[in-house]
């Protein structure tokens, strides 16, 4: 069975402050993805990066960039110089390759990140 | 225009009445679920369906039903509301990406806020 773990339940940072987002995973599958989705206060869910199983390049899009280790089952999650905007719940998700059919996405308990100035 | 849109967004109801949630998609995808979201627990995975002729349970289907009227339309029912039904309960969508290559990553609708007293 897939399981994600988010251990930090909230984080508070002093804007500018860099903070890195934990994700550890478990899957018994060779070939799986691993996403980062970000709720802010108004609710909604924004979908931020998704990372296959083969790719472990890191990656870097503006202040956010993601770093994935295979070898520790960990897809982190870092905000440089944070900013008041950031502020919101952080979920990693995980899920399977399940040709001819959806496939279900596991979700961590989140992390909940506090901006302030 | 939205591509996921959740009518209504917020409803308040009473114990033992029959609630349908609807969702809609205009970003052509194949692939629908339902997740609800309870504080501290992440979001789970109630129904999924493939595509029009194909409905399956998630982690929590119990009292739960669906019905994929369309390709674009996925309901979530409630036959007899309870208590501990209310949570935040949200859309979301994914399928192949216009050039055919799928992604299957999920985008979700901004929610339904259900209370059930």
């Amino acid at each position: 069975a897939q399981k994600v773990t988010q251990a930090q339940t909230e984080i508070s940072v002093v804007e500018k402050e860099d903070v890195t987002l934990d994700c550890v995973y478990e899957t018994r599958d060779t070939t799986y993805y691993l996403f980062w989705y970000k709720q802010p206060p108004s609710g909604e869910l924004v979908f931020l990066i998704r990372r296959n199983s083969f790719d472990e390049q890191n990656e870097i899009s503006g202040r956010y960039s993601w770093n994935f280790q295979k070898s520790t089952s960990s897809f982190n999650f870092t905000i440089t110089a944070s900013q008041v905007v950031d502020s919101a719940v952080y979920f990693c998700a995980l899920s399977e390759e399940r040709p001819g059919t959806a496939s279900k996405l596991t979700f961590g308990t989140g992390t909940r990140l506090q901006v302030t100035l | 225009d939205a591509d996921v849109t959740q009518t209504p967004r917020n409803r308040i109801t009473k114990t033992g009445k029959r609630i349908m949630l609807e969702c809609s998609q205009t970003k052509g995808h194949d692939r629908m679920y339902w997740y609800r979201q309870d504080p501290g627990l992440g979001l789970r995975l109630i129904y999924y369906s493939f595509d029009v002729k194909d409905i399956n349970k998630g982690e929590i289907s119990d009292g739960y039903s669906v019905s994929r009227q369309a390709q674009a339309k996925f309901s979530l029912s409630l036959e007899s509301a309870i208590p501990n039904q209310t949570a935040l309960y949200f859309c979301a969508t994914s399928g192949p990406q216009l050039a055919g290559v799928s992604t299957d990553t999920q985008y979700f609708g901004p929610g339904t806020r259900l209370t059930v007293l």
